[in-house]
């Protein structure tokens, strides 16, 4: 299976939050990270978190960290139309130089 | 700050033809650089990734290569394109404190 997995899709209406969901299975990851991609553009990295923390805000952004589940969210408040792309979760092992990537979850936001 | 380039941005090749993709970044010294495929299935897959120049990892087998002729320089080749090369390639180099992945614009390929 899956190294990283992340749901397809999700759907919401402009102005509320949107909660994307990540879970991992390496539990030696050590840095986790999210990734926007916009239509025909290469990855833009979003925000990233180390494995010994719970929370992290940057305006409109929080991740959350639950290492004894091995689950990860990103959650966007206020959603706007220019939050629509595809997010990818990703996990590093601390000394490795190899991402593991999700497939991505498709945002779509409608008025 | 840091920049990345890819080009072509994007190409239409035939089958059997050679590919050339360049990516080079400014404004950082001995990054470690990465090719990656994205397919229709949205995932990326790691192609080749370079710690340093002339060292090369591959990750995939196929009928690509990559090489780093210059410390900012990382190319992907091809002697002969196949159908199931089309995707979208994305380079990247990392960073150093975090290793978190600095992407290029892409080069969407399409072969014939």
């Amino acid at each position: 299976g899956e190294d990283v997995e992340q749901s397809l899709f999700l759907s919401v209406r402009e102005g509320d939050s949107s909660v994307i969901n990540c879970t991992y299975t390496d539990s030696s990851s050590t840095y986790l990270y999210w990734y926007k991609q916009e239509p025909g553009a290469g990855l833009q990295l979003l925000t990233y978190i180390f494995s010994n923390m719970d929370m992290k805000q940057d305006q409109r952004l929080t991740v959350l960290l639950n290492k004894k589940d091995k689950h990860l969210s990103l959650r966007i408040a206020d959603t706007q139309t220019g939050d629509s792309a595809i997010y990818f979760c990703a996990e590093t092992r601390g000394g490795s130089y190899i991402p593991t990537f999700g497939r991505g979850t498709s945002l779509i936001v409608h008025p | 700050s840091q920049t990345i380039h890819q080009w072509p941005a994007t190409l239409v090749q035939p089958v059997g033809s050679p590919l050339s993709l360049e990516c080079t970044v400014e404004g950082t010294s001995n990054p470690n650089l990465y090719w990656y495929r994205q397919a229709a299935g949205r995932g990326l897959q790691l192609l080749f990734y370079s710690v340093g120049i002339g060292q090369i990892s591959s990750e995939v087998p196929q009928n690509l290569s990559a090489s780093r002729p210059q410390d900012r320089q990382f190319i992907l080749s091809s002697k002969k394109l196949l159908l199931s090369d089309s995707g979208f390639y994305l380079c990247a180099w990392a960073g150093t404190l975090y290793n978190e992945q600095f992407f290029g614009p892409g080069t969407r390929l399409t072969v014939l």
